[in-house]
């Protein structure tokens, strides 16, 4: 099956400054990458996704970029706030396939 | 509401006890999925449902884990005689269509096995 590994686990950034997480998959047919923000005490929220005929998608301060030949993906945060603070989450699904492989998790903390 | 409701919020068992966590899908959604979040983990896939097709139980982790689903509505995952390694966090998600997009999630059932 598909295995998601994510990095960096932890990452702490000044307000203002940009956050970069990291995903690898392997499984070359995968091809939707949806990226999950998980607040405290709350359930995974989609916030961004990608689809692998496109190579880079944003949505006003984050960004998804995707390089299918290396099998791996990206998260691009831009002019952090606090309110970016949260677990983050990659995952990817095969064609034809309903199950999300999720990664690890990257806990973003942004220092005021 | 509108979201995926989970319950219990939080349980907490003995050792050896059977425990029932229920889902509550967002109407209309037709696949329901339940994850397993342990402690400073991932989501770990445990079973899929999609409308009346048979479930796909290829993540239980033993034959302690079941899980039911009534038509496309609630569904009821249960662990029997449960042990310290089943604490976690049970999350439930569903969504629309065969070969979904987004998965909506519930807010997750913490489950403390002493």
């Amino acid at each position: 099956g598909e295995n998601v590994e994510q990095h960096p686990s932890t990452l702490s950034v000044q307000e203002g400054d940009s956050a970069v997480i990291k995903c690898t998959y392997s499984d070359s047919a995968s091809n939707y990458f949806p990226w999950y923000k998980q607040e405290l005490g709350k359930g995974p929220q989609l916030i961004i996704d990608i689809r692998s005929n496109v190579g880079e998608k944003k949505d006003q301060r984050i960004a998804v970029t995707l390089n299918k030949t290396a099998k791996h993906f990206s998260l691009h945060i831009t002019e952090t706030q606090p309110e970016d603070s949260a677990v983050y989450f990659c995952a990817a699904r095969g064609s034809n396939d309903y199950k999300l492989s999720f990664g690890a998790g990257t806990t973003v903390t942004v220092r005021a | 509401g509108a979201g995926v409701s989970q319950s219990p919020s939080n349980k907490v068992t003995e050792k050896g006890k059977d425990v029932e966590l229920r889902c509550d899908p967002i109407s209309g959604h037709t696949a329901l999925y339940w994850y397993r979040q342990r402690l400073g983990q991932g989501l770990e896939f445990l079973i899929y449902f999609q409308g009346n097709s048979a479930p796909d139980k290829s993540g239980l982790p033993s034959d302690r884990f079941s899980a039911e689903r009534t038509g496309e509505s609630v569904s009821t995952l249960t662990i029997q005689r449960t042990q310290q390694e089943d604490s976690a966090v049970y999350l439930c998600a569903s969504s629309i269509g065969r070969v979904p997009g987004e998965l909506f999630f519930g807010e997750g059932s913490r489950l403390t096995v002493l």
